[in-house]
């Protein structure tokens, strides 16, 4: 059964820890991306990939690292330089950037 | 500069009427345009996408949407409202970046749906 897993579903942290999003796909798909999603503000983008080993800011990246060493996964780790890291966490992923972007079920991230 | 607008960020119907969530953009080139469905505490959920083919598309669930390139509209509709469509909807254009040469997902604000018993 083919399709984006995010886990956990909630996390708590406490202020000045480091917290990483887990983001897998089976979907065989190139490019992976991480959105930010706070009420009444829509999805904001905070970092893509398109390949493998290769990923580039998006609009809101301070303070949020990934890495990309295998395809199938791109976690996301919300540092403590993160001012506001409160938020619903929503990984995608598509054939490539101009194809249609699935989503994963979310994270939802709670700071302490 | 690429933008999405949802005319209306609370859309209230009955049940059995028709559905009407308005949708604008705004894009320098040929964009491709996207509806997707959020129940709470989910992810997002494609309805339908157009992709410079038909006009009409229709999607899942018995809603469609028209692109009017001359108004810069894509609005979604359904004939009648269900009780399980109440959720939230986001108006997505996708549109290419001349900076990083990659195509972008632009986000509405979104549009929660009501329906009414």
């Amino acid at each position: 059964d083919g399709g984006i897993t995010q886990s956990p579903k909630y996390l708590f942290r406490k202020e000045g820890q480091n917290v990483t999003l887990s983001c897998e796909q089976n979907l065989n798909h190139d490019a992976m991306y991480w959105y930010r999603q706070d009420p009444g503000q829509g999805l904001r983008l905070i970092y893509y990939s398109q390949i493998v080993n290769d990923f580039q800011k998006g609009d809101i990246a301070e303070g949020y690292s990934v890495s990309r060493e295998k395809k199938e996964s791109f976690p996301l780790t919300v540092t403590s330089a993160q001012k506001n890291p409160t938020a619903f966490y929503l990984c995608a992923s598509s054939i490539g950037s101009y194809n249609e972007q699935f989503f994963g079920p979310g994270t939802r991230l709670t700071v302490l | 500069a690429q933008s999405v607008t949802q005319l209306d960020s609370h859309v209230s119907v009955s049940e059995g009427t028709p559905v009407l969530l308005r949708c604008n953009y705004s894009s320098s080139y040929s964009p491709s345009l996207f509806w997707y469905v959020q129940h709470p505490n989910k992810g997002l959920q494609l309805l339908l996408k157009y992709t410079s083919a038909a006009t009409l598309v229709k999607g899942i669930n018995g809603f469609e949407a028209e692109f009017k390139k001359s108004e810069t509209s894509f609005h979604l509709t359904k004939p009648s409202a269900h009780m399980s469509d109440a959720a939230e909807y986001f108006c997505v254009v996708s549109d290419l970046d001349p900076t990083s040469g990659t195509y972008k997902y632009i986000f509405g604000t979104g549009t929660r749906l009501k329906v009414l018993a």
